[in-house]
């Protein structure tokens, strides 16, 4: 059972464009985390959020936890070719703490 | 500070053989959890050590075994290998094992059964 739903499942757009993937579940998580994965090396941790409803920016990269601590967006603004790879939310719960579930990831293509 | 190291880098087994992967986890971290990532999924959790003790497991059969030494790196032992466990495994390291605590990830160990 897939408990984090990502979408889209791949994304292609042009330099300088907006873009939001999202991340959902019917599951309540503790704390939700963003990576973001290059071709034959691991995930690297983008964000972390744990307060329903909160925001965080990371230069054009801006997160949101959703109220119910249940789903997550990440939107990038003006999208750049660095921007380019395979975007993974990971859930951890109170009860499992520290294990945490990954959705299967949305793989973006920014075209010079 | 180092970061987390994986070996070996790549790795080729044929069906019903064994095999130890080896991660040695940041400085001041004494919390691993093994990963296995399949082509085009997202990472499944395999289990977490702590502090040289099993904390956690995910929905993987027994053949999948692990181990923390006491400079609190480990290793991932897989027996009676399969085809299905062609993957990517990940070690993820942290300073503890609560949710809050941040997780830094090795590049990985890309296994493949033939």
């Amino acid at each position: 059972t897939q408990l984090l739903e990502q979408s889209p499942q791949f994304l292609s757009i042009q330099e300088g464009e907006n873009l939001t993937v999202y991340c959902n579940s019917s599951s309540v998580f503790s704390s939700l985390q963003w990576y973001r994965q290059e071709p034959g090396e691991g995930p690297v941790l983008l964000v972390t959020v744990v307060t329903g409803g909160e925001v965080k920016k990371l230069k054009r990269l801006t997160f949101q936890f959703g109220d119910a601590r249940k789903d997550s967006s990440l939107h990038i603004t003006a999208a750049q070719p660095g921007d380019t790879g395979l975007y993974l939310c990971a859930g951890a719960r109170w009860t499992n703490a520290g294990k945490s579930t990954f959705g299967d990831g949305t793989t973006l293509t920014v075209k010079p | 500070e180092t970061g987390v190291t994986q070996s070996p880098t790549h790795l080729i087994k044929t069906r019903g053989q064994q095999v130890t992967l080896r991660c040695s986890s940041q400085s001041g971290h004494n919390t691993v959890s093994w990963y296995q990532q399949a082509l085009g999924q997202g990472p499944q959790f395999i289990f977490q050590y702590y502090r040289e003790e099993e904390n956690g497991r995910g929905n993987f059969p027994p053949r999948f075994s692990g181990l923390q030494f006491p400079n609190y790196s480990s290793e991932l032992n897989v027996n009676a290998l399969e085809l299905d466990d062609s993957a990517l495994y990940l070690c993820a390291s942290s300073s503890d094992p609560s949710s809050y605590n941040e997780q830094f990830f090795g590049p990985g160990t890309r296994l493949t059964v033939l």
